[in-house]
């Protein structure tokens, strides 16, 4: 069966700490990875990752695939209390489907 | 980016009641759309694919004659709960994708049925 896992599921920092994301997937017809960050309501899309190695980042956010290890990081530099939200990883098939994971709970404490 | 709208942000309803929830693409067309569904604290968990102008194809573990799906049109995916018991309270969310982009969600909807 198909599935995505992120770990830590929750994680309390403080502000300016740097802090790292799991994702590990085994999925069969894998098409891409994504990143979203949902805070109240609708998921907001982070990144798409398709290839192995090469880095995608955003202001603080960046993020890295490796598809040997079938895995993924996202990684978040010098905190805010703003980023404190869920981050939900997500496997596109190629069927077209996303397989979302378990999300991660960040909490940054001013 | 794309924007997708869902209707109502939220809903209270009492137990045996059918409740519409609408999603729509709003500068995009979308012949299929994902219903989610989210529990407190976990997450997203896909219920069912719409196909425009076809029947949905559901999920394992998903009620079709309970979650109606309706995508009558390239913009519009309607989710109908009908008669709603407590235990189908949660959070419902759509998302669609223009073309071969990634999915954009809708804002959600609150489904809370006393």
């Amino acid at each position: 069966e198909d599935k995505v896992v992120q770990s830590p599921l929750s994680l309390v920092v403080h502000e300016g700490d740097t802090v790292t994301l799991n994702c590990s997937y085994e999925v069969t017809n894998f098409r891409s990875l994504l990143w979203y960050k949902q805070e109240k309501k609708a998921p907001t899309f982070l990144f798409m990752l398709t290839s192995s190695g090469i880095e995608k980042k955003s202001g603080r956010l960046s993020s890295i695939l490796d598809k040997k290890e079938l895995s993924s990081i996202l990684n978040i530099t010098a905190t805010q209390t703003g980023d404190s939200a869920i981050y939900l990883c997500a496997v596109e098939e190629r069927t077209y489907k996303y397989i979302f994971g378990t999300g991660t709970r960040l909490k940054v404490l001013a | 980016g794309a924007v997708v709208s869902q209707h109502p942000s939220w809903v209270i309803c009492k137990s045996g009641t059918s409740v519409k929830i609408e999603c729509r693409s709003l500068d995009f067309q979308a012949t299929t759309m994902f219903w989610y569904r989210q529990f407190p604290k976990q997450s997203l968990m896909l219920m069912a694919t719409s196909n425009e102008g076809s029947k949905a194809t559901y999920e394992q573990g998903v009620e079709k004659d309970k979650f109606l799906i309706n995508h009558a049109s390239l913009t519009l995916s309607t989710l109908t709960v009908t008669s709603a018991h407590p235990e189908d309270s949660s959070f419902y969310i759509c998302s669609a994708r223009p073309g071969d982009e990634k999915l954009f969600f809708g804002s959600g909807t609150q489904l809370s049925v006393l």
